[in-house]
């Protein structure tokens, strides 16, 4: 089983409907990490979190210590959100980020 | 202010040669890591860098190694290249102070052949 997983894998949505992208760690972290990235390969740092909820624009993140899981919302979609969106955890042991698998997110006009 | 600045940006090897990559960091920032991704396995950690000292290694053979300088400057080396060495190499900078977070470069695209 992977440290770190996402759901789902693949989504598609209609533009202007609201986003969640889930991400269940197994290991003990002192931080979260999404990411997004674009065709071509950059990527942006997103959110970091260690705890509650941050908010950025449309995008909203969570996370709960207690169950090891973590949300990233989209609200009002749009088809340049679409992207590739990665969860990483930071452990607390090991001082590396380890990643999720990505979930690929394409939002239609 | 410049952003993570990785040479080169594509790069054709054949294999058994050997390979530098280059990471010059947001300028300030002390800490330098280094992912490779390929279809197959995702993102995958490397090795890290701070103040010149690795702090911490992934699971990849001896073949690769990095290095920071004093200036903050990361190389990461891959040498007897592998086919399956291919793959979008990135590096991220950050200041590592608490609730800081990374700052990505747009990567080396390694093909070889």
């Amino acid at each position: 089983k992977n440290e770190v997983e996402q759901s789902p894998q693949n989504l598609t949505a209609q533009e202007g409907e609201f986003i969640t992208i889930n991400c269940s760690y197994s290991v003990g972290i002192s931080a979260l990490h999404w990411l997004q990235q674009h065709p071509g390969g950059g990527i942006v740092s997103l959110f970091m979190l260690s705890s509650g909820k941050k908010k950025h624009g449309r995008l909203i993140a969570t996370i709960n210590i207690q169950e090891k899981h973590s949300s990233l919302h989209i609200t009002a979609s749009h088809p340049r959100d679409s992207a590739v969106y990665i969860c990483a955890v930071r452990s607390i042991n090991g001082n590396k980020l380890v990643f999720g698998a990505g979930t690929i997110l394409r939002v239609k006009s | 202010k410049a952003g993570v600045t990785q040479t080169p940006r594509y790069l054709i090897k054949t294999r058994g040669q050997q390979v530098t990559l280059s990471c010059s960091p947001i300028s300030g920032h002390r800490s330098v890591s280094w992912y490779q991704q390929t279809p197959g396995q995702g993102l995958q950690f490397l090795f890290e860098y701070f103040s010149e000292t690795q702090r911490n290694k992934g699971n990849f053979p001896g073949r690769f190694s990095g290095r920071q300088f004093s200036n903050s400057r990361s190389e990461m080396n891959v040498s007897t290249l592998e086919l399956g060495d291919s793959a979008l190499y990135l590096c991220a900078s950050s200041l590592e102070v608490q609730g800081q977070g990374y700052t990505f470069g747009s990567g080396t695209r390694l093909t070889v052949v």
